[in-house]
């Protein structure tokens, strides 16, 4: 089956700096990769996504990567802040629909 | 658009009796639902894919006859909990699946669930 690994598991950062969380995937069929961030006790939020036929996608402050041939996508968060404090999950699909998720990488923004 | 709830939020319950937790997508119709759990400081773990009049689909290691999963109807799915146990103390998420939709997946709130 699908095996996701994300890196770091934790990310301290100043306010106003960027921050960049990467995985890797094992399954070539996988073609969704979302991002989600994820509050303590609430649901993950999907905050963007990338299909395996674009390389790239941003929005606002917030960017995804994706490299099919090395099997690995990054999230980049520019100028943060203390508000986006939280645990960033990635995920890889296939068409199945099932997701496979990362083991969350916990970003503290400092002020 | 894309409002999946989930009942109860939360459940505090005694070993040995059952809990079910509904998973309702409000706005759409979902022909496949997801039910995870996730234990503190841990990721999403996939329980099992359950798809409308049809078994369920289970993990490896999840035992389909303690988390029992109903898929009665494209707006509905229920997970149940039987002879609960300490051990099964967690927070359990659904997700559901647009019928005409992409691979994106609309997150319940989620249900604590906590056996003493």
């Amino acid at each position: 089956g699908e095996n996701v690994e994300q890196h770091p598991s934790t990310l301290s950062v100043q306010e106003g700096d960027s921050a960049v969380i990467k995985c890797t995937y094992s399954d070539s069929a996988s073609n969704y990769f979302p991002w989600y961030k994820q509050e303590l006790g609430k649901r993950p939020q999907l905050i963007i996504d990338i299909r395996s036929n674009v390389g790239e996608k941003k929005d606002q402050r917030i960017a995804v990567t994706l490299n099919k041939t090395a099997k690995h996508f990054s999230l980049h968060i520019t100028e943060t802040q203390p508000e986006d404090s939280a645990v960033y999950f990635c995920a890889a699909s296939t068409n199945a629909g099932k997701s496979t998720f990362g083991d969350g990488t916990t970003l503290t923004v400092k002020p | 658009g894309a409002v999946v709830s989930q009942h109860p939020s939360w459940v505090i319950c005694k070993s040995g009796t059952s809990v079910k937790i509904e998973c309702r997508s409000l706005d759409f119709q979902a022909t496949t639902m997801f039910w995870y759990r996730q234990f503190p400081k841990q990721s999403l773990m996939l329980m099992a894919t359950s798809n409308e009049g049809s078994k369920a689909t289970y993990e490896q290691g999840v035992e389909k006859d303690k988390f029992l999963i109903n898929h009665a109807s494209l707006t509905l799915s229920t997970l149940t909990v039987t002879s609960a146990h300490p051990e099964d103390s967690s927070f359990y998420i659904c997700s559901a699946r647009q019928a005409q939709g992409n691979n994106e997946q609309f997150f319940g709130p989620g249900t604590r669930l906590t056996v003493l």
